[in-house]
């Protein structure tokens, strides 16, 4: 049983390039989030969605971007890295309604230098 | 504005002694869930809460949400050095949302 799986665990991006985190569950969530986590810091939402089709913005989405075209897939799309953007992304996904239980992968670390 | 405070940020001590984290707020949670956090992994939730007053044990961890549903604290008893690592209060339903709002984190260190 895999949970959710997310890709790759490490990457290094140069400014102004771009990229996909990708996340999948198998677990038939319908809910996925999109977190990120700076140094010594709690999770700060970038996007969730409720099914597949539907996506909304979380509370720092500007600089990401998001599609949910099945229910076991979530990317994550940064069109334009900044050095801000520089953090760890964590996916996860949820049984039953937006604050139940979460389910999280193991993090992506990107650095954009 | 961050909406879930948690305290202390950092925490030393030693293999058997008592330590209790809190998890404060402002706002009326419909729930309070806590996470462990290890190092290169993602959070592992430990226990919910849904009501005002609820005590939960999980062996040596009592964790108790806020009569009126707007904090909670984390009691671990006996600390063992496998207690190590970042925890995490999440609340849910405020704002009237399905979203869950983090807290800023404890990172507890237990030393043999």
């Amino acid at each position: 049983n895999a949970g959710v799986t997310q890709t790759p665990k490490f990457r290094i991006l140069k400014i102004g390039q771009s990229m996909t985190l990708q996340c999948t569950q198998d677990m038939n969530h319908n809910y996925m989030y999109w977190y990120r986590q700076d140094p010594g810091m709690g999770l700060k939402l970038i996007y969730y969605s409720v099914g597949a089709g539907i996506t909304d913005k979380g509370e720092v989405p500007n600089g990401y971007n998001v599609s949910r075209s099945t229910t076991e897939d979530f990317p994550l799309r940064l069109e334009l890295a900044a050095p801000s953007q520089t953090s760890v992304y964590f996916c996860a996904s949820s049984r039953i309604k937006g604050d139940s239980p979460l389910h999280f992968g193991n993090g992506t670390r990107l650095t954009v230098t | 504005t961050q909406l879930l405070e948690q305290s202390p940020q950092f925490l030393s001590i030693q293999e058997g002694e008592n330590l209790t984290v809190y998890c404060n707020s402002s706002s009326v949670f419909s729930s309070l869930q806590w996470y462990r956090q290890e190092p290169g992994e993602g959070p592992v939730l430990l226990v919910t809460v849904v009501t005002g007053g609820e005590v939960k044990k999980l062996k040596r961890l009592t964790f108790q949400f806020g009569d009126a549903r707007k904090d909670s604290s984390l009691h671990i008893t006996a600390a063992q050095t496998g207690d190590t690592g970042l925890y995490l209060c999440a609340g849910g339903g405020v704002y009237n949302t399905d979203k869950l709002i983090f807290g800023t984190g404890t990172r507890l260190q237990v030393f043999p």
